[in-house]
């Protein structure tokens, strides 16, 4: 199976900050990569597919880049609505796994 | 509006069995591959399976954690998804989520190039294992 490993596993960080998360695969995935944002108490939300693909109605303040092993998830100006924890997952070979995730939290 | 509506959650003793429905709504449901998604108590998440859409061969697919144990259905007249899930654990214990998954596509030099991923959620149904 596929490991995939988030870093940081939780960051604190304020309102208009630039944040970067980043995604690591134990193997090659080429660009068979999402990432989920999940509030507290709710289900996740699918944000970008392809690496960097923006899901529609996403905010653009959400970019994603990477191909290979090396992944990030970047939220250009943090807004409240945006504390949670975000997940990867690849969809290039099954099982899909995912990261173990990323929780942003206010400073 | 489009929407999955999971049921069927409790509490069940090891060993026993149980299952899962998810209802969609304001899309062809017999149109995509239904999955299934897990999440233990303060962990992350876990794939759990999905099947395909009868265009597509509608067969399934598992997690190794649940393949033998758990058996994903669908009745596309009804579009409801099911999981069905024997010889309970309680590492099973968890919120289970239901998922449309879909293929989404991105040009490149005129190739199209197709990307799975869970696009819409249901709220999650909470399955207890003691």
């Amino acid at each position: 199976d596929i490991q995939m490993t988030q870093s940081p596993s939780s960051l604190s960080a304020f309102v208009g900050d630039r944040v970067t998360i980043t995604c690591r695969a134990s193997q090659s995935i080429s660009n068979y990569l999402n990432w989920y944002q999940q509030k507290p108490g709710k289900a996740p939300k699918f944000l970008i597919y392809a690496a960097s693909s923006l899901q529609v109605g996403v905010s653009s303040r959400f970019s994603g880049s990477g191909s290979g092993t090396d992944f990030t998830l970047t939220i250009s100006s943090l807004q409240p609505e945006d504390f949670a924890t975000y997940f990867c997952q690849q969809s290039y070979r099954i099982p899909w796994t995912f990261g173990q995730g990323t929780k942003v939290e206010i400073k | 509006e489009v929407q999955l509506v999971e049921s069927g959650g409790g509490l069940v003793q090891p060993g026993r069995s149980l299952r899962l429905s998810c209802t969609g709504s304001g899309f062809t449901f017999g149109d995509y591959a239904m999955g299934w998604v897990r999440q233990a108590p303060g962990k992350g998440l876990e794939w759990v399976g999905f099947i395909r859409s009868k265009h597509t061969g509608g067969t399934t697919e598992y997690a190794a954690s649940v393949k033998g144990r758990f058996t994903i259905s669908r009745d596309d007249s009804k579009s409801i998804a099911y999981l069905q899930m024997s010889s309970l654990k309680t590492e099973d214990t968890a919120v289970y989520y239901c998922t449309r998954d879909d293929d989404h596509i991105v040009v490149m030099d005129t190739i199209y190039y197709y990307y799975y991923g869970m696009d819409v959620w249901g709220q999650g149904t909470t399955v207890t294992v003691s």
